[in-house]
């Protein structure tokens, strides 16, 4: 099973940016498309968007005027951004391979919005 | 968006007996590509998400053979034969077919 690690602060100031790696494990960054998600405490899951190598990427609507994913494959890695964050952004954070079947999840980063 | 809606919201079950969830879509699922992404997924207390299955009954390795998918258009099932005490979590379908992708509210399963 590939193991996904997702890194960054764990507390985010409100208004300011959220910052999140995601360190993909070989040499596989190059085959897939990547995944960020979220799931508030206690809540469901919210898919926030997925890049492909090529620059290919998605964001959901109601989160797109906010974020922006990308890659840096000589790292193996992926981040994301989420800037102006609220209360309303605390979630675990998860990395994911693909975008369509989600196969493979990090364990996910608890960030808390808060001042 | 697509609106995935599961029912139902909490489901006790006794081990060794079946279970049964079901998933249903606002709307069809057929990619262009005439495949259906629809996938399941247990999360167990303080985990990540694990994929079940996809493509509505194509189950995961590592995955035990009594978990089943099922389903057409926009109604789907996912099936525990007999429930195992391992099983307990919360599970919840999602869709990849359009965009945004969403899932369900998910199933609370325990014993």
């Amino acid at each position: 099973q590939v193991q996904l690690q997702e890194s960054g602060p764990g507390l985010v100031k409100p208004s300011e940016t959220l910052s999140l790696t995601c360190t993909v494990p070989g040499d596989s960054i190059r085959s897939y498309y990547w995944s960020w998600l979220r799931q508030p405490p206690g809540g469901g899951l919210e898919s926030i968007g997925y890049i492909y190598h090529t620059g290919d990427s998605n964001y959901n609507p109601s989160l797109k005027s906010r974020v922006a994913i990308s890659m840096d494959t000589s790292k193996n890695q992926f981040s994301l951004k989420l800037t102006s964050v609220t209360a309303a952004d605390t979630a675990v954070y998860y990395c994911a391979r693909t975008a369509r079947v989600l196969d493979c999840w990090g364990q996910g980063i608890l960030v808390t919005v808060s001042s | 968006d697509v609106v995935m809606t599961q029912s139902p919201l909490s489901l006790p079950v006794t081990p060794g007996q079946p279970a049964s969830i079901s998933c249903r879509s606002s709307q069809s699922l057929v990619y262009s590509d005439g495949k259906i992404y629809l996938n399941w997924y247990q999360q167990r207390p303080g985990q990540s998400p694990r994929r079940l299955i996809y493509w509505i009954s194509n189950r995961d390795s590592g995955v035990p053979d009594r978990f089943s998918g099922s389903g057409s258009g926009t109604d789907f099932t996912l099936k525990i034969s007999r429930v195992e005490a391992e099983d307990v979590g919360i599970y919840y379908c999602m869709q990849g077919t359009h965009w945004p992708f969403t899932f369900g509210p998910g199933t609370k399963v325990d014993i």
